[in-house]
């Protein structure tokens, strides 16, 4: 089993609003990540997190709050987005620590519209 | 800028045929490749991958060469169908010891399957 799910699939909000991304895997990989895809662009990193633990973030704006509560969830937490913060939002799992790096698993993604 | 790219943005080939689909990338010290697949509305879907001490991968009907001399990956695809059609990125991962680390992705292909 290699699935990564996401949920909401969709998700409308105000530039004023709270909201969360969650994503869960079930393959007891231990690093987890959020990346960003604009329209007709690639995926960009946003937060890797390895052993529950954050280890890297591209410099995001705190607007957008990454968590992992264990080793098989992941939440983004969005807070006063702006409309440029539209974009299709995925989340990915692998194994760290192999020799080079672990397969990467993307989940479906969240499709974001911020009004 | 990236350093990871690609050569065309749309690449259209009759079905039946074998299609290539190539990449390039400046960073000499990347270690680990990825080809991931991604139709519309979905998130990327592994393809196959290859490690820096290799120059040649081959799966199901797909085959990827790397060549480190002239920083140049490329995918094959054999006997293309239908279900090919999709947007192919390829992407690069440095190995920097820290056990997971983020995926830098090229602009990606539009494969186009004529019938």
């Amino acid at each position: 089993d290699t699935e990564v799910t996401q949920t909401p699939k969709h998700l409308v909000m105000g530039m004023t609003n709270k909201k969360s991304l969650k994503c869960e895997q079930h393959m007891g990989h231990r690093a987890m990540y959020w990346y960003k895809q604009k329209a007709k662009k690639p995926p960009e990193l946003m937060f890797v997190y390895s052993y529950e633990k954050l280890s890297i973030n591209e410099s995001v704006p705190s607007r957008f709050s990454p968590e992992c509560p264990n080793s098989s969830l992941l939440n983004l937490h969005l807070h006063a987005l702006q409309p440029e913060d539209s974009a299709l939002y995925l989340c990915a799992s692998s194994h760290p620590g192999l020799a080079g790096a672990g397969t990467q698993y993307f989940g479906p993604g969240t499709r974001l519209l911020v009004l | 800028g990236e350093s990871v790219g690609l050569h065309l943005p749309t690449l259209s080939v009759q079905e039946g045929d074998n299609s290539i689909i190539n990449c390039a990338y400046s960073n000499s010290a990347s270690d680990y490749f990825i080809w991931y697949k991604q139709e519309s509305g979905k998130g990327p879907q592994f393809i196959i991958d290859i490690r820096s001490n290799m120059d040649k991968r081959q799966g199901q009907r797909v085959t990827v060469l790397l060549n480190k001399t002239v920083k140049h990956l490329s995918l094959q695809i054999a006997a293309t169908q239908p279900g090919d059609s999709a947007v192919y990125f390829c992407a690069e991962n440095i190995d920097s010891g820290g056990g997971a680390d983020g995926l830098t992705f090229g602009k990606g292909t539009h494969l186009i399957i004529q019938p």
